[in-house]
């Protein structure tokens, strides 16, 4: 079993529409939690951590449920500028003071006109 | 501030060449990683780095080796490259946690093919 697994996607939905990406991890001590952007051929991106009580960023808003170990994404009003592949992010800190990442396989969006 | 830079962008080895990708950053990050991608696999760390002077093994360490002389560098050695290695390596960079939320800043990536 991936430690991080997310919808396998691709996800193709119009202009305007309302879209969610789901995550679940394994490892109930994970610290804390993130969605990553990346576009096509680029270097991933913070789009947002996720915090206990849910956050909102304009049209974005991530939960965290950690009874189910499960992580949302939900994006209202997609643009065309939303087109990517959104990454789930895990941070298991490890003993000591080192911290890893650990990623998702990444969710594909595609915003259509 | 230039960020995490990366060199070369496009690398193509053939079987058993060594070869560094070099990784910089100039905001004074403390903590430094080398990750690959490969299709529908996601990230998988490389090795780690907490500080100069300090490395450690991540998730798929063989066949490639690190060192942190400084701050700011922090090179990949691939040993003998193996068709195996064909992959997307970014170098990531981040200060020192507080309350564990912290944010990975990535460089733009090397793309390696080995023949």
């Amino acid at each position: 079993r991936k430690e991080v697994e997310q919808d396998p996607g691709p996800f193709n939905v119009p202009e305007g529409a309302t879209v969610a990406f789901n995550c679940t991890y394994s490892n109930s001590a994970s610290q804390s939690f993130f969605w990553y952007r990346q576009d096509c051929r680029k270097e991933p991106k913070l789009l947002m951590s996720v915090y206990s009580s849910g956050n909102e960023d304009g049209r974005f808003t991530a939960q965290l449920n950690r009874a189910s170990q499960y992580i949302s994404l939900l994006i209202r009003d997609s643009k065309l500028s939303d087109s990517a592949t959104y990454l789930c992010v895990v941070n298991m800190i490890s003993s000591g003071s080192a911290r890893q990442l650990t990623f998702g396989s990444g969710t594909q969006l595609t915003v259509l006109p | 501030n230039a960020g995490v830079t990366q060199t070369p962008k496009f690398q193509v080895l053939k079987t058993g060449q060594s070869m560094t990708l070099q990784c910089a950053q100039d905001m004074n990050h403390e903590y430094m990683s080398w990750y690959r991608q490969d299709p529908g696999m996601g990230l998988r760390l490389i090795h780690y780095s907490v500080g100069a002077g300090i490395t450690d093994q991540g998730e798929v360490p063989n066949g490639y080796n690190v060192s942190r002389s400084t701050t700011e560098d922090f090179p990949l050695r691939l040993l003998s490259a193996a068709p195996s290695q064909t992959s997307v390596y970014f170098c990531a960079s981040s200060g020192l946690p507080t309350g564990g939320r912290d944010t990975q800043y990535f460089g733009p990536g090397t793309r390696l093919t080995v023949l």
